[in-house]
């Protein structure tokens, strides 16, 4: 079957620098993607890695090793509005995505 | 209009009622999706379109159907609504298949007793 697994869960500090975690198994591979989800909002694109390696954005960056099925996003100097829930997912071998079920971070003053 | 939008925003529904949820984008997009999200559940893929005029079944189509009439509009239908429809609807675009960027309508929020 087809999996992505997140930490439910995080809770990181204002200012600091948290890393979250994805792992696959999918039929095949077509990219992985970030999202990030508000609370009661939609959820907005923030990075697609296809080929191994960090891509950086800003504060954002996202890494990918294929062989090893594994992605982290990495979120730098951490603001109160980076609380929101990140969702981790794949391209499988139908150019379908396959989501993972979110990691909600809490960020503390 | 710009990107895409949804409505209702929010609905409550008597179950066995028909329901259609509307969605359209300004994006020129050739393909578009309709998830349901579910507390503690990735989003799930219903139905999906790669272009005006066919539609697919995503992991769980049971209960819903999709047309593509042309590029803009995408409305899913629940045919006899049960309460296990209750979740939030996303509709979501793409320049081309799945593994290009998607973006996402801001949701339909939907309540069936």
């Amino acid at each position: 079957g087809q999996n992505i697994d997140q930490p439910t869960e995080m809770t990181a500090t204002e200012g600091a620098i948290v890393q979250i975690n994805c792992t696959y198994q999918t039929s095949g591979f077509n990219g992985l993607f970030w999202y990030q989800q508000h609370a009661g909002e939609a959820p907005t694109f923030l990075s697609y890695n296809v080929l191994d390696g960090l891509e950086e954005k800003g504060r954002f960056s996202s890494f990918l090793s294929r062989s090893k099925g594994y992605s982290y996003l990495l979120l730098k100097e951490l603001q109160m509005k980076d609380s929101a829930s990140y969702l981790c997912a794949v391209g499988d071998s139908n150019y379908q995505l396959i989501w993972g079920a979110g990691t909600k971070l809490i960020i503390k003053p | 209009i710009a990107g895409i939008t949804q409505a209702p925003t929010s609905q409550i529904l008597a179950a066995g009622r028909r329901m259609t949820l509307r969605c359209t984008q300004d994006m020129r997009h050739n393909a578009m999706y309709w998830y349901r999200q579910d507390l503690g559940l990735g989003l799930r893929l219903i139905h999906y379109s790669n272009t005006a005029g066919t539609t697919g079944k995503g992991e769980v189509p049971d209960g819903y159907s999709v047309s593509r009439a042309n590029t803009d509009d995408f409305p899913l239908t629940l045919a006899s609504a049960v309460p296990s429809q209750t979740s939030v609807y996303f509709c979501a675009s793409s320049a081309g298949q799945g593994s290009d960027t998607q973006y996402f309508g801001p949701g339909t929020r939907l309540t069936v007793l």
